[in-house]
Formats: structure tokens, sequence, C-alpha cells
């Protein structure tokens, strides 16, 4: 069953604490992306990774951290320093940056 | 700077009545525009999408029109029913990748 894997679903932290969302996707896709999305502003670029072992930052990357270690992974990790981290994240995947294909997301609430 | 604009905010169509969604775009390098459907709680899906070699496109009930001078796309989504209720994003790319989104309107279809 081919797709693209975000765990869990829902989470929740503490404020101050880090959190690590996964994404795993079995596509075969070399490019990966994560996004924000908070209600009126549709989806903001966070971070992106073309190949293994290489990303860049997006358009709001400050507070967040990735790793691309292996092709089918693509971990972010929400850090302290993010000043309002409680948003729904959504992980992409594709072949090439025209067609990306999102998994379900997560939704982090941080009290 | 929005470079994807979306308008209407919200859209309330009759069943069996047309939707239509516009979007503008301001960067002359973007030339591949997508049209993603997210239901609540869901991750966005890849609907249909237009180059802009070509002024419209069809898939089924849903249409891009696209307007290369005027910069501007829209969707129409004929006969529209309930299970069209959704947010709709316009977005559009280019050589560098990354993926620019409108914020997204809310289509409720009444029965």
């Amino acid at each position: 069953d081919g797709g693209i894997t975000q765990s869990p679903k829902y989470l929740f932290r503490k404020e101050g604490q880090n959190v690590t969302l996964s994404c795993e996707q079995n596509l075969n896709h070399d490019a990966m992306y994560w996004y924000r999305q908070d209600p009126g502003q549709g989806l903001r670029l966070i971070y992106y990774s073309q190949i293994v072992n290489d990303f860049q930052k997006g358009d709001i990357a400050e507070g967040y951290s990735v790793s691309r270690e292996k092709k089918e992974s693509f971990p972010l990790t929400v850090t302290s320093a993010q000043k309002n981290p409680t948003a729904f994240y959504l992980c992409a995947s594709g072949t090439t940056p025209y067609e990306q294909y999102f998994g379900p997301g997560t939704r982090l609430t941080v009290t | 700077q929005q470079q994807v604009k979306q308008s209407p905010q919200s859209l309330i169509v009759q069943k069996g009545g047309i939707s239509i969604i516009n979007c503008a775009y301001e960067n002359t390098a973007f030339d591949y525009f997508p049209w993603y459907q997210q239901f609540p709680g869901k991750g966005p899906a890849l609907l249909i999408a237009i180059r802009p070699d070509v002024s419209e496109k069809k898939e089924g009930r849903f249409t891009i029109s696209f307007n290369k001078s005027a910069k501007q796309f829209s969707l129409h989504i004929m006969d529209s029913q309930p299970g069209d209720s959704a947010t709709y994003f316009c977005a559009a790319t280019g050589a560098n990748s990354k993926l620019t989104f409108g914020k997204g309107i809310t289509l409720s279809v009444r029965p």
C-alpha cells in the first residue's frame, strides 16, 4: 500500500519542549516537503529536500529543523524556539516540484 | 508579498450549480498551476493542473481556464455536489522548485 504516512495524527506538548513529527513515504520520490497550515493562511513551506543528505529552508524555517538521512524519511523537529508552534503540519513528496502528494497531516497543540 | 491571490474567500453554491474560484499570480516565471482539494482534517489532494501553453483543461466536472496575459486562472466545478464541499487551494510554481499556494477558499454546496 503506497503512500505518505505521518504520525501521530494528534500531538500534544508542553511549551518549551522540542517535538519531532514523522514523515515516511514509499513512493520512491526524491523530493520531500514540510508545510504548516494555519486557518486563513494557506500552506506555508517550512523546509524541503530534493535529495538525501541535503535540504533547504522554506519561507518560515525559523524554530524548525529537519534531517534527510534516508530517501523514505524526512522528520521535522519543532523546537522550543518556534514562537507559535500550534498548527496543522503537512508533509509532501514528489518526483518533480510540479506534482506534490500530501500526507494526512499531524495536528500539533502546544500549551 | 502574496504571489498567488485567491477569490472569493468563501463560496456557497446550490447543488447542481457552477462553482467558480479565481486565482491571480504575479511571477511571470511560474509555469505550472495546480489546484488542490482538501477535506477537513485531511491532507490536500491534487485535483487538476495546467501549464501556460493551453488556455483550458477539463477533467470530468472540473475545468481550469487560464489567461496568461491577465496572469489569472480559475477553477470551474460543473454540476456542483455536496461532496465537493471542501477547501480549494490554487498554487503556482516554476524553476525555483517551490510551490506557492493561495490562502484557500471554502466551498459549501447546499443540497
